[in-house]
């Protein structure tokens, strides 16, 4: 069975970085598939943030673009987030997930919340 | 980007009715669309992909149609069980995107 496992600091003040981790068990990295960030302010949408392959080959939001990276390790079996210059709109419950690049979300990480604030 | 329009935002039903949601594309994504579903304070879960085709596991109460720009999520008895917030997400193009959810409530 494919888990995902997102970890990292839950409060993360104005301005900083905002750095995520995603381990991946059942399932090698390695393998095949995208493995994507994904977040959701409370009560609100969900918004892609952006994806990565084990060959390291990126895709990323226009909208966040300048301030993520997404980095995979795949001999630790995971991925990781960061996000630079973060502010109170960046709150929210961050993903991790695997996909088809062109297709179907099928796994989810429980989700980690994020609250910017000083 | 494309955006996703959800409709209804909301709605309530009592148990064993028929539930409609559509959700429609700025521009046509061909059947390139998941729908899921997300329960509060859990993880969205993957009902149909392709627009029509079932998910692993999922009841086959859950059904989707639709191509182009216009789509539709149908419970066809609704459950207790099923109360949750439905998304659709489009995956036709870069950067992927989500419709703005429809919460269904037991009337």
């Amino acid at each position: 069975q494919v888990q995902l496992q997102e970890s990292g600091p839950g409060l993360v003040k104005p301005s900083e970085t905002l750095s995520l981790t995603c381990g991946v068990s059942g399932f090698s990295i390695s393998s095949g598939y995208y493995w994507a960030w994904i977040r959701q302010p409370p009560g609100k949408g969900l918004e892609w943030i952006g994806s990565i392959y084990h060959s390291g080959t990126t895709y990323y939001n226009p909208s966040l673009k300048s301030r993520v990276t997404i980095s995979v390790d795949t001999s630790k079996n995971q991925f990781s987030l960061q996000l630079t210059s973060v502010t109170a709109a960046d709150s929210a419950v961050y993903y991790c997930a695997r996909h088809k690049l062109y297709g179907e979300i099928d796994y989810w990480g429980q989700g980690t919340l994020v609250t910017v604030s000083s | 980007d494309i955006q996703m329009t959800q409709s209804p935002s909301s709605l309530s039903a009592s148990v064993g009715d028929r539930v409609t949601i559509t959700c429609q594309a700025s521009q046509d994504i061909s059947s390139y669309l998941n729908w899921f579903q997300q329960k509060p304070g859990k993880a969205p879960k993957l009902l149909i992909y392709d627009a029509d085709t079932l998910a692993t596991g999922v009841p086959a109460r859950f059904s989707g149609s639709g191509s182009g720009t216009d789509f539709t999520f149908t419970i066809s008895s609704l459950q207790p069980e099923d109360i949750a917030t439905y998304f659709c997400q489009q995956y036709d193009n870069l950067p992927l995107t989500f419709g703005g959810g429809s919460k269904v409530e037991i009337k």
